[in-house]
C-alpha cells in the first residue's frame, strides 16, 4: 500500500540553526499538508499546498516556515532560526483531490521529531 | 470547524466491543463527520467517515443519531493494535486541514 514517507526520523539542532524536513508523498496525491504535535499536546495544522502554492495557513506558520515542492516527489518544510518552541513531532500528509465536494483521506506519514536545544 | 466533545479515555477488554460517542451538537447540514486515529508514536490514521447514514468499512462502523448532533464510532472487536487516540473531526466537503481536539484514549486490555 503506498504510503507517505518523512525524513529524518529525528533531527536534533542548536536554537537559531535552519532545518528543513522532508517528506515523500503518495505519488498520484495533490494536496499536501503540514502538521506538528508538540509533545503531549494536539495535533496542530500549519499549513496546506496545493498546486504550487500555499493554499492555507496558521498562525503557527510564521515568516520562519516555509514550505517547497523543489521537484514531482520531495516537500519540504524549512525552518530558517529554530526556536526551543519549535520542538515537536512534525507530520506531513497528503490527499489526492478529485473534486471540491470528495470527501478527502488524509494519509499521514511516519514524523519527525525536531528537538532544538 | 464545528466543535466536538468526546470522552478524554476510555477502557476494553480485548475482542469485546468498543463504542466511543462524540457529541456535535452545533455541526451544520454540509459538515461531513470524520474519525481518525494516532497509534503510539504514529501520525494519525483516517478510520471512517460519514455524513448521515450509518456507514461500515473493515475497521468501523460508524452511528450517526438521526439529528445529527452526535455519533459513535464502533470497534466491533477490540484487539491491543486499537490502543490509540481516537479523534472525531467535523469537516466541510472537499480539501480542507483538519482540526484535531484532544480526543479519546482507548486502553485495551489483554
Amino acid at each position: 500500500e503506498p504510503e507517505v514517507t518523512q525524513t529524518p526520523s529525528h533531527q536534533v539542532t542548536q536554537m537559531g540553526q535552519e532545518v528543513i524536513l522532508r517528506c515523500v508523498p503518495i505519488s498520484n496525491h495533490l494536496y499536501f499538508y503540514w502538521y506538528r504535535q508538540i509533545l503531549g499536546q494536539k495535533v496542530e495544522f500549519l499549513v496546506s499546498f496545493y498546486n504550487n502554492e500555499i493554499s492555507e495557513k496558521s498562525e503557527i506558520f510564521d515568516d520562519q516556515f516555509s514550505v517547497e515542492r523543489p521537484d514531482g516527489s520531495n516537500f519540504t518544510l524549512k525552518i530558517r532560526s529554530t526556536k526551543l518552541e519549535d520542538s515537536a513531532m512534525y507530520f506531513c500528509a497528503s490527499s489526492e483531490l478529485r473534486d471540491l465536494m470528495y470527501q478527502e483521506t488524509q494519509y499521514f506519514g511516519p514524523g519527525t521529531r525536531l528537538l532544538v536545544l | 470547524d464545528a466543535k466536538t466533545t468526546q470522552p478524554n479515555s476510555m477502557e476494553s477488554n480485548e475482542e469485546e466491543p468498543v463504542h466511543l460517542p462524540c457529541n456535535h451538537s452545533t455541526i451544520s447540514g454540509t459538515d461531513y463527520i470524520h474519525w481518525y486515529r494516532q497509534l503510539p508514536s504514529q501520525g494519525p490514521e483516517y478510520v471512517i467517515h460519514g455524513l448521515t447514514s450509518n456507514v461500515n468499512n473493515r475497521m468501523a462502523s460508524l452511528a450517526i443519531a438521526e439529528d445529527r448532533k452526535s455519533s459513535t464510532l464502533i470497534l466491533h472487536r477490540a484487539t491491543l493494535r486499537d490502543a490509540a487516540v481516537y479523534y472525531c473531526i467535523l469537516r466541510v466537503p472537499g480539501p480542507d486541514k483538519l482540526i484535531f481536539g484532544t480526543g479519546t484514549r482507548l486502553q485495551v486490555f489483554p
